[in-house]
């Protein structure tokens, strides 16, 4: 069955550390992948957006790597800050469809 | 910037009546969609359009139907609500179905 797994446990970082948050999927063929942030209350805003030809994407303190062998993507936020707390979300979209499917979400706490 | 609106941001409603969520973009884009968010369960689909009178099912569209008469305007109908359909409703639109999505803040809604 296709599935994507997110990691359900919060991860709880120091802030000025660097924070990685883990997107594994199975049974898709994604041409493209997408990391998303929502905060409590809101709905979801888009991040970056990475292709399969596409090893790694960077903006800002934010970096995205897609490994399409490992069937896995990173999601990186450098000199994390209380602000970045939130829950984040991956969602790819198979080739030739025309939706996105969504993982559950990883929350991230950054403490000061 | 992209803006999607949802015409409420908590709704109360009995059981068996019909509900209608409203949601209005304004970046022309061609794709709307309709989620429900609940929690462990993450962002689940109801219906797509990507064109004005045109939908799609998504992965959950039972008890659902939608409406798209003008192409920035696309509503979601609870034909006749059930407990089961309590949950956050959260409305996107994006240029393309692969392309990054802009969401609304959603409609957080309880049926009694």
């Amino acid at each position: 069955s296709q599935k994507i797994e997110q990691n359900s446990e919060a991860l709880n970082i120091q802030e000025g550390k660097t924070a990685t948050l883990t997107c594994n999927y199975t049974n898709y063929s994604p041409a493209y992948l997408q990391w998303y942030r929502q905060d409590p209350g809101r709905g979801p805003v888009f991040l970056l957006l990475i292709r399969e030809n596409e090893k790694e994407k960077r903006k800002e303190r934010l970096k995205v790597t897609f490994d399409t062998t490992l069937k896995q993507s990173l999601f990186h936020i450098t000199a994390s800050q209380p602000a970045d707390s939130a829950t984040y979300l991956c969602a790819l979209t198979n080739t030739g469809f025309q939706k996105l499917v969504f993982g559950t979400g990883t929350r991230l706490l950054v403490s000061p | 910037d992209v803006k999607v609106t949802q015409s409420s941001r908590y709704l109360v409603k009995r059981t068996g009546e019909k509900v209608f969520l409203e949601c209005v973009q304004d970046m022309d884009h061609e794709n709307m969609f309709w989620y429900r968010q609940d929690p462990g369960l993450g962002l689940r689909l109801i219906y797509f359009s990507y064109d004005v009178k045109m939908k799609e099912k998504g992965d959950i569209p039972e008890g659902y139907s939608v409406s798209r008469e003008k192409k920035e305007r696309f509503s979601l109908i609870l034909e006749s609500a059930s407990t089961n359909q309590t949950s956050m409703y959260l409305c996107a639109s994006s240029e393309t179905g692969s392309e990054p999505q802009h969401f609304g803040d959603g409609t957080r809604l309880s049926i009694l």
